[in-house]
């Protein structure tokens, strides 16, 4: 059974750091690319940034460039979204989900940036 | 970006009835790889989002054969026919022909 599950979230000050991490099963992981996706009731799903099987190409939507950060480890199994600088629209539930399509999603961990 | 632009907002529905959903997008869909790259989604009450379709009209492993996605180009349509409760919740259609991908905003599918 294919399962991911992130960890990671919680509130954080403007400005400030967190990393996100996915932690994947029930697939060979290394033969996916994967992706995050964000969600919020105004602004509803929001593709976030995707990385490629080895982790060699990496794309994000342009409101997170520069300050988001896509990586992977296939020997742990794990995806993990570097996010600095953080401002208030960042506020979201992430789901980490594998491929471009977006064939499965993991539950959801919500990031709160706020003062 | 690409904007998606999904009718109606929201569906009311009698269990058993047919409902259809049509996702409009402002720019061609088709890759340049021939493919085109529209999905469709499921977010029941509570839960995560669920591929229902990929490709157009292509549906997931363990997707119902009620579950019926068509279109070309810039102009595509979800059918569900015989419309039952685990249905019910908001759909998304999501493109992945060009960056950055983009969702609709979502249709209801709800009980009248």
């Amino acid at each position: 059974e294919v399962q991911l599950v992130e960890s990671g979230g919680g509130l954080v000050q403007p400005g400030r750091s967190l990393k996100l991490s996915c932690a994947a099963s029930g697939f060979t992981f290394s033969n996916y690319g994967m992706a995050w996706v964000r969600q919020t009731p105004t602004k509803g799903l929001e593709w976030v940034a995707s990385i490629s099987t080895g982790g060699g190409n990496t794309y994000y939507r342009d409101s997170v460039k520069g300050r988001f950060t896509i990586s992977r480890d296939n020997a742990k199994n794990t995806q993990y979204l570097q996010m600095d600088s953080l401002r208030s629209e960042d506020t979201a539930t992430y789901y980490c989900a594998r491929g471009t399509t977006l064939a499965y999603w993991g539950q959801g961990t919500l990031v709160t940036v706020s003062s | 970006d690409v904007v998606l632009t999904q009718t109606p907002v929201a569906q009311p529905v009698t269990l058993g009835d047919q409902a259809s959903i049509s996702c409009r997008s402002s720019q061609s869909l088709v890759h340049s790889n021939g493919n085109t790259y529209l999905e469709w989604y499921l977010q029941k009450p509570g839960q995560s989002p669920q591929l229902l379709i990929y490709k157009v009209s292509n549906r997931f492993s363990g997707v119902p054969d009620r579950f019926i996605g068509s279109g070309s180009g810039s102009d595509f349509t979800l059918k569900i026919s015989r419309v039952e409760p685990e249905d019910l919740g908001v759909y998304y259609c999501f493109q992945a022909t060009h960056d950055p991908y983009t969702f609709g905003a979502g249709t209801k599918l709800e009980l009248k």
